[in-house]
């Protein structure tokens, strides 16, 4: 079946703007998950949600970055006056099950100018 | 400050032959700990995963060591091939009740050479 996928592959945007970033989870996984990696490093865990609800946003830096899943599939990270420090590759990750293994998408690759 | 540290940051090495990576890890307790293979422009895929009662485990090439005394674990591939080029990222998570608390290593870069 059809993997984790993330739109829009890439995404360049002027410093201040806002930005929406989508990400489509594998059919039937409960658990959804954000991370950021910067180039040259690890991933960097931002959010993760159980169905419709953040379980844990820990993760997210500020108060700039949020992120839904309404219906417990489809989740948009949404990042507010971008700065040029949001610059990243953003990946989202599902699990069948919370704690499972995870399945990354291809991310999304964001540029603020 | 829970941390995960690699090494070597990156190696390179001819077809064919083995090589070893290293984890050591500061998270305590942990719940699991995962080795990924991220290729340039992907997102990470899990290798292997290990909770804190096992010190061994397998996938084709690829065999990962764990020891929650020493807090070290390593990847062995055997046998690399030109496709094991990739970064290797080391993952050790604490998962209690409905917290997630993934921390993450830098990678090391693998690069296989003909």
């Amino acid at each position: 079946g059809a993997g984790v996928s993330q739109t829009p592959s890439n995404k360049v945007t002027e410093k201040g703007k806002y930005v929406e970033l989508r990400c489509d989870p594998i059919s039937g996984h409960t658990a959804l998950y954000w991370y950021r990696q910067s180039l040259g490093q690890g991933p960097e865990f931002l959010i993760y949600f159980q169905g419709t609800g953040a379980a844990d946003d820990s993760g997210l830096p500020n108060d700039r970055f949020f992120a839904v899943r309404p219906e417990g599939s489809v989740s948009t990270l949404k990042i507010q006056r971008t700065e040029r420090g949001d610059s990243a590759v953003y990946l989202c990750a599902s699990s069948l099950t919370f704690g499972g293994e995870q399945y990354f998408g291809p991310g999304t690759r964001l540029t603020v100018t | 400050k829970n941390q995960v540290e690699q090494s070597p940051q990156s190696l390179i090495i001819l077809e064919g032959k083995n090589c070893t990576l290293q984890c050591n890890y500061t998270v305590s307790p942990f719940s699991n700990l995962r080795w990924y293979k991220q290729d340039t422009g992907r997102g990470p895929v899990s290798l292997t995963i290990m909770t804190f009662s096992e010190n061994t485990k397998s996938n084709g090439r690829y065999t990962a060591t764990l020891d929650a005394d020493t807090k070290q674990s390593s990847l062995h591939i055997t046998a690399s091939q030109l496709s094991d080029s990739a970064s290797y990222i080391c993952v050790v998570s604490v998962v209690s009740g409905g917290s997630y608390i993934p921390t993450f290593g830098r990678g090391t870069s693998l690069i296989v050479h003909p």
